[in-house]
């Protein structure tokens, strides 16, 4: 497609419950970013991938985050045993090498109850 | 550890006035990025400045970097109401020698009254 595009649009789960958000970033970009977004709040930072490695993972919370891209391509972010707090917009964003600006999907916004 | 800090957080306007948002990072980065985001949308690339003395300009916003003073502005020229929107700079962080990951700002509300 055109764009970063990111599946489901909307997840709502129960507290405990796994989740996995999918992005699929533009066509040939090698670099691939999940920030996390609280309402009012600027993006924070979980993980960036350049190819199928993580380049970095500083970000991710805690071990219940967990993140890959197998083929170079597509991204899953995982989330095991949820909790209230791990509710926010998940946004995806790619970019042609890690030095040009990053284009944002419109990302996930998980809600757990 | 790079903080990005942006002022004013919120800013109420009136159209046609000039405005200044400022963007101030603690570490040496030579990149810097900013965005606009619409009320439930998510970012939208407005400029990238990649070097010291940077300056762009789109329309009535004007963006400059100065790395020295790791600093950059986002200059609002006669503002109009469809500028409405939450403004946010990004710095790239270098981790381990990569390329890496933008550290965003809290961003800055922008309210333009008639």
């Amino acid at each position: 497609g055109a764009g970063v595009s990111q599946t489901p649009s909307n997840k709502v789960t129960e507290k405990g419950k796994y989740v996995e958000l999918r992005c699929d970033p533009i066509s040939g970009h090698t670099a691939l970013y999940w920030y996390r977004q609280s309402l009012g709040q600027g993006p924070e930072f979980l993980i960036y991938f350049q190819g199928t490695g993580a380049a970095d993972d500083s970000g991710l919370p805690n071990d219940r985050f967990f993140a890959v891209r197998p083929e170079g391509s597509v991204s899953t972010l995982k989330i095991q045993r949820t909790e209230r707090g791990d509710s926010a917009v998940y946004l995806c964003a790619s970019s042609l090498t890690g030095l040009a600006g990053a284009f944002f999907g419109q990302g996930t916004r998980l809600t757990v109850v | 550890e790079l903080k990005v800090e942006q002022n004013p957080l919120f800013l109420s306007m009136q159209e046609g006035k000039n405005y200044t948002i400022y963007c101030n990072y603690s570490t040496t980065s030579d990149r810097l990025y900013w965005y606009r985001q619409d009320p439930g949308k998510s970012l939208e690339s407005l400029f990238v400045l990649l070097s010291n003395g940077a300056v762009k300009q789109e329309g009535r916003l004007m963006a400059s970097l100065d790395t020295k003073a790791r600093l950059s502005t986002l200059h609002i020229t006669a503002a109009v109401h469809d500028l409405s929107a939450t403004y946010f700079c990004a710095v790239v962080s270098n981790y381990g020698g990569s390329q890496g990951n933008l550290i965003f700002g809290k961003g800055t509300k922008l309210s333009v009254k008639p």
